[in-house]
């Protein structure tokens, strides 16, 4: 399948603070990717549709202010937490789809960010 | 609105039994039902997927049957191994902007030897 690369794998970061993660696809172009937020022992809540040359769509009760999202190139995708709180943590992770060699619905997932608010 | 519900929420099986993971979804336009299994702290990884032109998938231990007239689908894991243990999510894909996938809760599945 196509890989996704995501960065880091963890952060450790004091309240107000904020931290970028980053999303690669390595082999593939990407107009397309997707942030999610997991929580322990729960489901994949989808946070916003990152779409290159133009603004993220979020989902609803997603703060855009908060969770700033870049997606610069056909190739990589960037989250910021903004004024990162302990409520923010979470297991952020990353997906996206390659139309290329599959079908348009299948998403590959980068590795996940476990992001840890003090 | 966007919704697709998973039961059980845990699942406890013996090795060589067979497991089954139900979910519904809400958008009768929906076409495409991804499972993931994602084990502590991993990515999830794609297992198995069937489209709505497919009433049933299979894949070695693994299948997946679909009722679209009913808006359900089904994972069957038969011969239940240890490895097996993880949680496992379905999936269904809303046609609607940008081809979102949208998740069940989870079914978390232990398979004890």
């Amino acid at each position: 399948g196509a890989v996704v690369s995501q960065h880091p794998s963890w952060v450790i970061c004091k309240s107000g603070t904020s931290v970028k993660i980053e999303c690669r696809s390595l082999d593939f172009q990407a107009t397309t990717m997707f942030w999610y937020r997991q929580f322990p022992k729960q489901s994949l809540m989808l946070m916003a549709t990152s779409n290159e040359g133009s603004k993220a769509t979020y989902e609803q009760g997603v703060e855009k202010d908060k969770f700033l999202i870049n997606h610069a190139s056909l190739t990589l995708s960037t989250l910021t937490v903004t004024s990162a709180h302990p409520e923010d943590s979470s297991f952020y992770i990353c997906s996206a789809r390659d139309p290329g060699r599959h079908r348009n619905e299948k998403l590959f997932f980068g590795s996940g960010t476990q992001l840890s608010v003090l | 609105g966007e919704n697709v519900e998973q039961h059980p929420s845990t699942l406890s099986v013996q090795e060589g039994d067979s497991a089954v993971i139900k979910c519904t979804y809400s958008d009768s336009a929906s076409n495409y039902f991804p499972w993931y299994k994602q084990e502590l702290g991993k990515r999830p990884q794609l297992i198995i997927d069937i489209r709505s032109n497919v009433g049933e998938k299979k894949d070695q231990r693994i299948a997946v049957t679909l009722n679209k007239t009913a808006k359900h689908f089904s994972l069957h894991i038969t011969e239940t191994q240890p490895e097996d243990s993880a949680v496992y999510f379905c999936a269904a894909h809303f046609s609607g902007g940008y081809n979102k996938l949208i998740f069940g809760a989870g079914t978390r599945l232990a398979v004890h030897p």
